[in-house]
């Protein structure tokens, strides 16, 4: 078992807020850290995919970082508006094989 | 990107009886995978699905109790067997990308309530 850990649970945020969740996972056997964003009733889309020690990667208001040496990475979201509001998953695979090793999430509410 | 549909989206079922979830992909995919969230919990994978042999379960979940078919490139069924309330969870399938370092793309999930 592969433990990947997210903080916090769940967030709830003003419109035009920024706000950050953390992703800490085992950092020996990596491969690659994966994002997804999952609203309810929809499939889980996917936001980033990192597999290099210092990786930075960013879609619109949304970016994340990778340290794979300390086994972190950080989702960072500019701005928040409602429709941010979801799950925010991250998962882990290692060089073992193609299983995504999920976190339990994080819950992000923005309000008007 | 793959797009995936899954049937039904949920389900209300009473203990003892099994359910059987479709998956249906509109690319050939060689790998197929199953998925679980219980509530309160992670995703888990259940087994990965490949066509033309048997469907590969991790530790913990048995052909008996989910049994899987993978008739063609771009279908799969999983079934839950002999249910227990503790089976009630959101189950998704998904497909490879287009190799390990591409995304996972996930199916909308099938949400069962066993009681």
């Amino acid at each position: 078992i592969l433990n990947v850990e997210q903080s916090p649970q769940s967030l709830h945020v003003q419109e035009g807020d920024s706000t950050n969740f953390t992703c800490s996972f085992p950092s020996s056997n990596f491969y690659a850290l994966h994002w997804y964003r999952w609203e309810t009733a929809k499939s889980p889309e996917a936001l980033f995919v990192m597999t290099l020690n210092g990786d930075e990667k960013k879609k619109g208001r949304i970016s994340a970082t990778l340290n794979t040496k300390e086994g972190y990475s950080y989702l960072y979201i500019k701005g928040s508006q409602p429709e941010d509001s979801a799950t925010y998953l991250c998962a882990f695979t290692s060089n073992s094989g193609y299983a995504l090793n999920f976190g339990k999430g994080t819950s992000l509410l923005v309000t008007p | 990107s793959a797009v995936i549909s899954q049937k039904p989206s949920r389900d209300i079922c009473q203990r003892g009886t099994s359910l059987t979830i479709q998956c249906q992909v509109d690319s050939q995919v060689t790998m197929m995978f199953w998925y679980r969230q219980q509530p309160g919990q992670s995703l888990t994978l259940i087994a990965t699905a490949n066509q033309g042999s048997e469907a590969t379960y991790e530790s913990g979940f048995v052909i008996d109790k989910f049994p899987i078919s993978r008739p063609n490139l771009t279908f799969s069924t999983l079934t839950v067997s002999n249910m227990s309330p503790e089976d009630s969870s959101i189950y998704l399938c998904s497909v490879e990308g287009r190799g390990r370092t591409d995304t996972q793309y996930f199916g909308p999930g099938t949400r069962l309530t066993v009681l």
